[in-house]
């Protein structure tokens, strides 16, 4: 079955500085992948999508990166800013998900960003 | 418009006892999904329901578990004899026809 793996240890920049996280998956390529923000005891929100045919996905300070070949994105965020801390989650869609949209996540990688 | 909303947004209770979540989805979306979130974990898919029809539901969730979507709109789900082992956020998310999912801010249930 699928599985995804994020960074289990916390990530923590100082501020200023490009923060960088990882979603590796294991077995088939999705049809998309996304990333979500998660901040302690609030439901996540969505940020970016990006689509097994796009290498690259961008939204102000976001970037997102989608490596098929090596089964992995990587999520960015530049000019990182304290109120970036958060936990940044990964889910992707199967190829199969049909009409469900069925989402399969990942752990998610805590970011502290220090001023 | 406000976004998907869910009450209550906390709920203790005691071992045995039936609990009951409502989700109220953003008004035009179709697509309503319930999920379940420990600490330190991703948010688990429970069921899905496309408009009234409940068209998927996890082989993990037990049948103390149900959940309804009557007319559509907001959805219930209710757990029956509660286990500490269901203490939890229980996340509600909705999007109509799109892959986005916009979630609720949740509801933290403690069996004690």
């Amino acid at each position: 079955s699928q599985k995804i793996e994020q960074n289990s240890e916390a990530l923590n920049i100082q501020e200023g500085k490009t923060a960088t996280l990882t979603c590796n998956y294991t077995n088939y390529s999705p049809a998309y992948l996304q990333w979500y923000r998660q901040d302690p005891g609030r439901g996540p929100v969505f940020l970016l999508l990006i689509r097994e045919n796009e290498k690259e996905k961008r939204k102000e300070r976001l970037k997102v990166t989608f490596d098929t070949t090596l089964k992995q994105s990587l999520f960015h965020i530049t000019a990182s800013q304290p109120a970036d801390s958060a936990t940044y989650l990964c889910a992707l869609a199967p190829p199969n998900a049909g009409n469900n949209r069925k989402l399969i996540w990942g752990l998610g990688t805590s970011l502290a960003v220090n001023p | 418009d406000t976004g998907v909303s869910q009450d209550p947004r906390h709920k203790i209770t005691k071992r045995g006892q039936n609990v009951t979540f409502r989700c109220d989805p953003i008004s035009e979306h179709n697509r309503l999904y319930w999920y379940r979130q420990t600490l330190g974990q991703g948010p688990e898919f429970l069921t899905y329901f496309q408009n009234e029809a409940q068209l998927e539901k996890s082989r993990l969730l037990s049948d103390r578990f149900s959940a309804e979507r009557p007319k559509g709109s907001f959805s219930t789900l209710e757990i029956q004899r509660t286990e500490q082992g269901d203490s939890a956020m229980y996340l509600c998310a909705s999007t109509f026809m799109a892959d986005t999912q916009y979630f609720g801010p949740g509801t933290r249930l403690t069996v004690l």
